[in-house]
């Protein structure tokens, strides 16, 4: 039983480009949350979805930045006109049900942008 | 709103030398508490959790004791390895910031030298 699978692993953009980030939750998951890690700071959530909604999307920055998850396929993590602040690494997370308090979630391998 | 705070790093120790990374927290209600190890250029691993008062959770040698009265939960192990050195994050759940939401601390950098 596969992990969750991100891709990919390092991803080089150069200012003004576009970057898309995958993510592919476990098996019979239908619940994927993205986080960003800034250069040596914790995770910070940015984006909580359940196939084809978003539930909570209090910590996406207001522009250039959406997510979406089809009911086919990966949660995509789209970010537009990319800018050297957006360098980090972006990890996702999934799960069978709306998380319950006590559950700890299995994160993917996370993918390190580094915008040039 | 809900917060995480751990010592800050680098913690650099012998092997089989005692280790501890603090941790405490500010939270309403009764959060869950997690210990994650992120090994380098890996994702995060759960190491070990406690969702109550003066539970502990435990693993791979390591533990820690949900300490309500002192906010605390502190991360322990009695002999630490070359292969502990990682990055250990302290983190919470709580009602309040949203069940499935995680607060993260920024993380202590653990070296352990042969």
């Amino acid at each position: 039983n596969a992990g969750v699978m991100q891709n990919p692993r390092h991803l080089v953009r150069r200012r003004g480009q576009e970057a898309r980030l995958r993510c592919s939750p476990m098996k019979g998951h239908s619940h994927v949350y993205w986080y960003r890690q800034l250069p040596e700071e914790g995770l910070k959530f940015m984006v909580y979805l359940q196939k084809e909604n978003i539930i909570d999307e209090s910590g996406m920055p207001k522009e250039r930045f959406s997510a979406e998850f089809p009911k086919e396929g990966p949660s995509i993590l789209r970010i537009q006109q990319v800018v050297r602040g957006d360098s980090a690494a972006y990890f996702c997370a999934s799960s069978h049900d709306q998380g319950a308090l006590n559950y700890g979630y299995t994160f993917g391998s996370g993918t390190r942008l580094t915008v040039v | 709103g809900n917060s995480v705070t751990q010592m800050e790093g680098p913690v650099t120790l012998s092997e089989e030398a005692f280790l501890t990374i603090n941790c405490t927290y500010t939270a309403t209600g009764y959060p869950s508490l997690f210990w994650y190890v992120q090994y380098p250029g890996e994702g995060l691993q759960l190491l070990l959790k406690a969702t109550k008062a003066d539970d502990k959770g435990s693993n791979k040698g390591f533990e820690a004791t949900y300490r309500k009265e002192t906010t605390s939960f502190h991360l322990e192990k009695g002999s630490v390895q070359v292969s502990d050195s990682a990055v250990y994050f302290c983190a919470l759940k709580g009602e309040t910031s949203g069940t499935y939401k995680y607060i993260f601390g920024t993380g202590t950098r653990l070296k352990v030298l042969a």
